[in-house]
């Protein structure tokens, strides 16, 4: 079946570590989001992609990084910098442009302790 | 900015009650609407959206939502709600002027049906 692999589903990290989270998909699709969801505060847009090698800033971008060397991978990387990383973490596709109904990935949830 | 309001931050509701969620956006351009549900331990999933014709669209699950432009709005309602349909909404929209491709996302309505 088509569709977007995080992992892992749940991570602890100690303050002052990086930690990467990984998102997979096979749909296809050439656009791909990073987003951060937290209680009553909705979806944030973290990065995203829209082709390989290219990727921009979303709403709140600072203290993350991300790369998309494949078309099919675009790992993001919560840095010691990110003040509050604690969250649940959502990673998506779709194609550009037309619909671009989002296909979204189970979740990442990071616990810094 | 371009924003998405969603007024009913959590709701409670009865079996067989009916539902209306509330949701208003801030741009008032040719736009494409979503609504997107997460039920408990389950994906983000597509709802229903609206791109063009028929302002009143029909999703899963006995769901639809009425498009009405003069009010930037695209209500989210169904007659008679059932347990299964504990979870959390969320609108979004995706401005189609300005080059955009990025749907803004709405804080999310929790709904809780008690059986």
């Amino acid at each position: 079946d088509g569709g977007i692999t995080q992992s892992p589903k749940y991570l602890f990290r100690k303050e002052g570590q990086n930690v990467t989270l990984s998102c997979e998909q096979n749909l296809n699709h050439d656009a791909m989001y990073w987003y951060r969801q937290d209680p009553g505060q909705g979806l944030r847009l973290i990065y995203y992609s829209q082709i390989v090698n290219d990727f921009q800033k979303g709403d709140i971008a600072e203290g993350y990084s991300v790369s998309r060397e494949k078309k099919e991978s675009f790992p993001l990387t919560v840095t010691s910098a990110q003040k509050n990383p604690t969250a649940f973490y959502l990673c998506a596709s779709s194609i550009v442009g037309g619909a671009n109904v989002l296909t979204f990935g189970a979740g990442s949830r990071l616990t810094v302790l | 900015a371009q924003s998405v309001s969603q007024h009913n931050h959590h709701v409670i509701l009865s079996e067989a009650a009916s539902l209306e969620l509330g949701c208003n956006y801030s741009y008032g351009g040719t736009v494409n609407l979503f609504w997107y549900v997460q039920y408990p331990g389950q994906h983000l999933q597509l709802l229903l959206k609206y791109f063009s014709g028929d302002p009143l669209v029909k999703g899963i699950k006995g769901f639809e939502a009425e498009f009405i432009k003069s009010k930037f709005s695209f209500n989210l309602r169904k007659p008679s709600v059932q347990w299964s349909d504990t979870a959390e909404y969320f609108c979004a929209v995706k401005y189609s002027s300005g080059g955009s491709y990025i749907p803004t996302f709405g804080r999310g309505t929790s709904l809780i049906v008690h059986p």
